[in-house]
């Protein structure tokens, strides 16, 4: 069974503080690996992803994620949040070599404090 | 701009009555997704699309249909609607790297009464 754990339900930090965000996948084989976000009362957006070389990947608004092939993590960082960054966090992953679908995490809410 | 719409934005039902849900895509995407996002569940798939025509089971696919009879419009049917498929459904579209890059539209929230 293919599964994305993310640990922490909540997160809370304030405003220019760093945070990260963590996620776990359990999965054979190689696999791509995404984020996205999801502002209240709106759609998922897409963050950033990953699949080989650099293990650090960049993506919009400053956010980066790194994977660890040993640890089977693929955890989002970013260096100094902002209000509007205050959001639901899902991560995301497929098995290269299977169906064209995604297995989501059961995401991570960001709270931003003034 | 890739656009991903739904309609209704909100739905009342009846249990038992039959809802139909819309999506339609502008990004001319082969693939197409419905998605229920519940408290403590994150999203979880119902159905996908590898283009018109096509339809594939997802992770939760009883008590659900879906139909996509063009590239642009993937619809999610309920036949006799429960009052456990109240939730907020999302569509989204999707080809770059097979999917992993995927664009929603606004969801769509359904209350079975």
């Amino acid at each position: 069974t293919q599964t994305v754990s993310q640990s922490d339900a909540h997160v809370t930090v304030f405003e220019g503080d760093s945070v990260e965000l963590r996620c776990n996948y359990s999965y054979g084989g190689s696999i791509y690996l995404s984020w996205y976000i999801q502002h209240h009362g709106r759609g998922l957006q897409f963050l950033l992803k990953y699949y080989s070389g650099n293990p650090v990947v960049q993506g919009v608004n400053g956010f980066e994620a790194e994977f660890s092939k040993s640890d089977s993590s693929f955890h989002l960082r970013k260096a100094s949040v902002h209000w509007s960054d205050s959001a639901v966090y899902f991560c995301a992953a497929r098995s290269t070599g299977g169906a064209d679908r995604l297995t989501f995490g059961k995401g991570t809410q960001l709270i931003i404090q003034p | 701009e890739a656009a991903v719409t739904q309609s209704p934005r909100n739905k009342v039902a009846v249990t038992g009555g039959k809802v139909t849900l819309s999506c339609n895509q502008t990004n001319n995407h082969n693939n197409m997704y419905w998605y229920r996002q519940d408290t403590g569940h994150g999203l979880r798939l119902i159905h996908y699309s590898y283009g018109a025509g096509s339809t594939e089971k997802g992770d939760i696919p009883d008590g659900y249909k879906a139909s996509r009879p063009s590239q642009e419009n993937f619809s999610l049917i309920l036949e006799l609607a429960t009052p456990s498929q109240t939730s907020v459904y999302f569509c989204a579209s999707g080809d770059i790297w097979g999917g992993v890059e995927q664009f929603f539209g606004p969801g769509t929230r359904l209350t079975v009464l």
